[in-house]
C-alpha cells in the first residue's frame, strides 16, 4: 500500500523558514517523480513543485521560485521542501503527491505564516 | 501558462440523478508524446485529494464505474451517472501536459 506521510509544518513568522518532509513507503521511491501541492484555507489546490524520479530535474511554481527548494533522499525514501522567506500567502496545507500526475496524496501538514 | 476553467462552480444534485462537470483549458492539452494529460480529482470534506481519472478517461483503481471522463483538445467532462451521498465534495480538473501544472477552481457537489 502506498503511504505518504508529511511532517514539519507549524507556525512561523513572516520572513522565516521551515522544512517539510514526506516519508514514502509501499513503492520504489527512487523510480517515481514526487511533488508538493498546497491548499490555502478554504481555497483550491495549487501545484508548488516537482522533482523527477529518474533525473535531477526540478520544477517550481512562479509563486515560490527562488524561495522554496525541493529535494529528495532516495536512501531514506523521503521528499523535502525547504521554504525560506515565508509570506502570509504561503499559509496552507501542504500535501506531497506521487508521480507527475499525483496518483496518491499524503494527509498534509499545515503551515501557518503569521506574526 | 495554461488556465483551467471549470463550470459550474457549485452543483446541487439529487441523489440517484446524474451530474456533469465541465473543464476547459486555454490551450490544447495534447502532449508531444500523443497523450492528453487531463486528470480529475475528488476532495471529500476534511480529506486529502484523491485522483479519480487520469489521461481524460482512465479510472483509477477502486473508483466506482459511475464516474467517467471524456473530452479532447481543450474541452473535458467528468460525469457521475447516479450521484450517491459519498460523492459530496469538491472536484478538480488538472492539466499535466505543461509546466506549470494547473488545477481548475474546483466544483462543489452537494446534495439537494
Amino acid at each position: 500500500e502506498v503511504q505518504l506521510v508529511e511532517s514539519g509544518g507549524g507556525l512561523v513568522q513572516p520572513g522565516g523558514s521551515l522544512r517539510l518532509s514526506c516519508a514514502a513507503s509501499g513503492f520504489t521511491f527512487s523510480k517515481y517523480a514526487m511533488s508538493w501541492v498546497r491548499q490555502a484555507p478554504g481555497k483550491g489546490l495549487e501545484w508548488v513543485s516537482s522533482f523527477s524520479g529518474t533525473t535531477s530535474n526540478t520544477y517550481y511554481a512562479d509563486s515560490v521560485k527562488g524561495r522554496f527548494t525541493i529535494s529528495r533522499d532516495n536512501s531514506k525514501n523521503t521528499l523535502y521542501l525547504q521554504m525560506n522567506s515565508l509570506r502570509a500567502e504561503d499559509t496552507a496545507v501542504y500535501y506531497c503527491a506521487r508521480e507527475w500526475q499525483f496518483d496518491a496524496f499524503g494527509q498534509g501538514t499545515l503551515v501557518t505564516v503569521s506574526s | 501558462d495554461v488556465v483551467m476553467t471549470q463550470s459550474p462552480l457549485s452543483l446541487p444534485v439529487t441523489l440517484g440523478q446524474p451530474a456533469s462537470i465541465s473543464c476547459r483549458s486555454s490551450q490544447s492539452l495534447v502532449h508531444n508524446d500523443g497523450n492528453t494529460y487531463l486528470d480529475w480529482f475528488q476532495q471529500r470534506p476534511g480529506q486529502s485529494p484523491r485522483r479519480l481519472i487520469y489521461k481524460v478517461s482512465n479510472r483509477d483503481s477502486g473508483v466506482p464505474d459511475r464516474f467517467s471522463g471524456s473530452g479532447s483538445g481543450t474541452d473535458f467532462t467528468l460525469k457521475i451517472s447516479r450521484v450517491e451521498a459519498e460523492d459530496v465534495g469538491v472536484y478538480y480538473c488538472m492539466q499535466g501536459t505543461y509546466w506549470p501544472r494547473a488545477f481548475g477552481q474546483g466544483t462543489k457537489v452537494e446534495i439537494k
